[in-house]
C-alpha cells in the first residue's frame, strides 16, 4: 500500500511569502506529526493529531505557524511570512492508534523549503 | 528536557569493519528507545527498537541493547556493507507521550 506522502517534494519561498505544506498519511492511521529538520540536524518536532484535534502543538517555533486536519486526514502546515530560519526540511509522519503497545511512526519523505 | 546525543559523525568504515555508533539520552520519564536509518533519498525508517531495560534490539544485522544504567543505547553491527552507507538516528519517546525526540544524526559511508 501507499506510505505517506508529502507535496510538494521542494518549495521555494521569498522571504515574507505564505507557504502551505500537505501531507497524505497512510490510509486508516489516526496519528499524524509534523517534524522541522534543518540542515544536518535530526528532525524536531513541531505538532501532533489524533484525527482531527491537535493534541500538541507545543513545537510550533512562533505564531508564524499553523497546522490543520479539518478531517482528520489530509494535513496542512501553513507558515506565514516566511523567514530565512525557517528553510528546513519538513517531514510528516502518521501512526495507528493502538490499545497499548508501541506505535510506529511511518515517515514521508519531506519537503525542502528554502526561503530566499 | 529529554534529549539525546549520538556520536559526532561522519563515520567512514571499510567493508566488513565492525560499526558502532554511540547514543546515550536524558529522560524526565521512562523512555523507549530507537534507531531511526534515513537512506539516500529516502524517508526516515525505522531500523530497531527497544521499550525497556535491558532489551536488545535487533534488524538487518545491527543491534542495540537499552542500558538503563549507562543511558545509552548504542548502535553496532559486525560486518558492515556498502548498502548500510546511511545517516542514522538515534531517538527516544517517554511513555505516554506520542513525539519522538532525536539525536543530531550520525552519517556513515562504506567504501567497498
Amino acid at each position: 500500500g501507499a506510505g505517506v506522502s508529502q507535496s510538494p517534494r521542494y518549495k521555494v519561498a521569498k522571504r515574507g511569502q505564505d507557504v502551505a505544506l500537505r501531507c497524505d498519511p497512510i490510509s486508516g492511521h489516526v496519528s499524524l506529526f509534523w517534524y522541522q529538520q534543518a540542515l544536518g540536524q535530526g528532525p524536531e518536532f513541531l505538532t501532533y493529531f489524533q484525527n482531527e484535534a491537535q493534541l500538541d502543538k507545543s513545537g510550533l517555533p512562533s505564531d508564524r505557524f499553523f497546522a490543520e486536519r479539518p478531517e482528520g486526514s489530509v494535513s496542512t502546515l501553513k507558515i506565514q511570512r516566511t523567514q530565512q530560519e525557517d528553510s528546513a526540511v519538513y517531514l510528516c509522519a502518521s501512526s495507528l492508534v493502538l490499545a497499548g503497545g508501541y506505535n510506529e511512526q511511518f515517515f514521508g519523505p519531506g519537503t525542502r523549503l528554502t526561503v530566499l | 528536557g529529554d534529549s539525546v546525543t549520538q556520536m559526532e559523525g561522519p563515520v567512514t568504515l571499510s567493508e566488513e569493519a565492525f560499526l558502532t555508533i554511540n547514543c546515550t539520552y536524558t529522560a524526565t520519564g521512562y523512555p523507549s528507545l530507537f534507531w531511526y536509518v534515513q537512506y539516500p533519498g529516502e524517508g526516515l525508517q525505522l531500523l530497531l527498537k527497544a521499550t525497556k531495560a535491558d532489551d536488545k534490539g535487533s534488524n538487518k544485522g545491527f543491534e542495540a541493547t537499552y542500558r538503563k544504567e549507562t543511558t545509552s543505547f548504542h548502535l553496532e553491527k559486525g560486518s558492515v556493507q556498502v548498502s548500510d552507507s546511511a545517516v542514522y538516528f538515534c531517538a527516544l519517546k517517554i511513555q505516554g507521550a506520542q513525539k519522538l525526540v532525536f539525536g543530531q544524526g550520525t552519517r556513515l559511508t562504506i567504501n567497498p
